[in-house]
Order: C-alpha cells, then sequence, then structure tokens
C-alpha cells in the first residue's frame, strides 16, 4: 500500500515553455500533498504544501507565479512549470499523506531539464 | 545549527556487517520520526516510521528513538549490496505540535555496502 506515482519521470524541454508535473496517490487518499525539488547530491527543499480544494503554501523563496500547484482531488496534485528556463533544471518529486499527518510517502520523481 | 545533524558519510562496510546510522536534532517539538532510502535518480522509499521514543523492528531493520537524548538510530542487520542508497533522516512535530505535516530532514549518509 501507500503507492504514489508520478508522470513524466523525465521531461526535456526548451527554455520558454511550460512543464506539467502530476502526482497521484494510487492506493489512499492524500489530505496533503507536497512537493520537493533536489540537487545532486543534496537532500529535498520543500517548495509547497498543498491541501486538497484549497490554495497551496509555498515556502519562502518559492515563486508561486513560476511553480503552480493544483490540488483538486484527493488523489491528484500537479505542479507546472511556466516559463521554465535551464536553471529551473532539476529533480522535482512530490509525496502525500493521508489523515493530515506523517509519514509521507513519496513518487518516484520526475527528471527535468530544460534546454 | 543545523535542526538536524546527520553523516553525510560515505560509509562503506562490508557484505553481512552491521549497519549503524544515526541522527541527532535539536528541536524538542519532533515526535514522528522516519527513515527514508532513497536510491540514485529515484524517490525516497519509507523504510521506518516511529512516533515519540522507542524501538521499532522490521525485519533486519531496526530503528531506535530516544527523545531524552534527541537521538535517534537505524540499524541494519547482514546488510546486503543492495542495501547501498542513501539514507535520509526526517523528523515531524506534526499538527498537534504546531509543525503541521512538514519534515526537517538530515542530509542524509551515503551507504556502500561491498562484496
Amino acid at each position: 500500500g501507500a503507492v504514489v506515482s508520478q508522470h513524466p519521470s523525465r521531461v526535456i524541454c526548451k527554455s520558454g515553455t511550460s512543464v506539467k508535473i502530476e502526482c497521484r496517490s494510487l492506493d489512499f487518499q492524500a489530505t496533503t500533498m507536497f512537493w520537493y525539488r533536489q540537487f545532486p547530491k543534496q537532500s529535498l527543499m520543500l517548495m509547497a504544501t498543498s491541501n486538497e480544494g484549497s490554495k497551496a503554501t509555498y515556502e519562502q523563496g518559492v515563486e508561486k507565479d513560476k511553480f503552480l500547484i493544483n490540488h483538486a482531488s484527493l488523489t491528484l496534485s500537479t505542479l507546472t512549470v511556466t516559463s521554465a528556463h535551464p536553471e529551473d533544471s532539476s529533480f522535482y518529486i512530490c509525496s502525500a499523506s493521508s489523515s493530515g499527518g506523517p509519514p509521507q510517502f513519496f513518487g518516484p520523481g520526475t527528471r527535468l531539464t530544460v534546454l | 545549527q543545523k535542526e538536524v545533524e546527520q553523516d553525510p558519510g560515505p560509509l562503506s562496510v562490508p557484505e553481512g556487517a552491521i549497519v549503524s546510522l544515526n541522527c541527532t536534532y535539536s528541536n524538542s517539538a519532533f515526535q514522528y520520526f522516519m527513515w527514508y532510502r532513497q536510491y540514485s535518480r529515484k524517490g525516497p522509499e519509507l523504510l521506518m516510521y516511529t512516533y515519540s521514543s522507542g524501538n521499532k523492528e522490521d525485519g533486519r531493520f531496526t530503528a531506535q528513538v530516544d527523545k531524552s537524548s534527541k537521538y535517534i538510530s537505524l540499524f541494519i542487520r547482514d546488510s546486503q549490496p543492495s542495501d547501498s542508497a542513501t539514507y535520509l533522516c526526517a523528523m515531524s512535530a506534526g499538527v498537534g505540535g504546531g509543525g503541521g505535516n512538514k519534515l526537517t530532514f538530515g542530509t542524509g549518509t551515503q551507504l556502500k555496502v561491498e562484496l
């Protein structure tokens, strides 16, 4: 149980385009979903927290107009990187929790490369 | 001082060895403790989850929490080459502790189990 999927697993795009990443909880209802970013050999950096049906809460320094998060249902959250630039290239990972508490279950991650 | 301290390693052990991984923390509000395993280019996988102090065993893995010392450990018995990965400790105060559902991560310890 507690399986989280992400799609796509890898995406390459041109600078200036937008990219959407989907995160799904497959066998449980996710009250809260989280989006992280991870640079090579570093730990995870929380970008934002989203609760189903509510606006996402962004961490300090994360541009909410650039990283659009939608959590429309208890099993799906999306992250859209708008007008992507090479510095947005990174490994993006989502996680989900049920019942509003720990632990969090992570997706397999999406590697974004912006050319 | 970081909220959570974890030796980054790398830690290299022979196959069959007992591995001890540790984290210390400073926030006394933490009451949920997790260990995640992360393979290269993959999302973190939940290994152990404990609430408050005590021990928990699952197969070859044992998690220990000592809240009085603000110290947590993960022991891996009969280590295998497939255990080679980065191990992340993570903690949360939980909603009741004022931390919401956010996790605070250690930097991760890179483990290599050699044949």
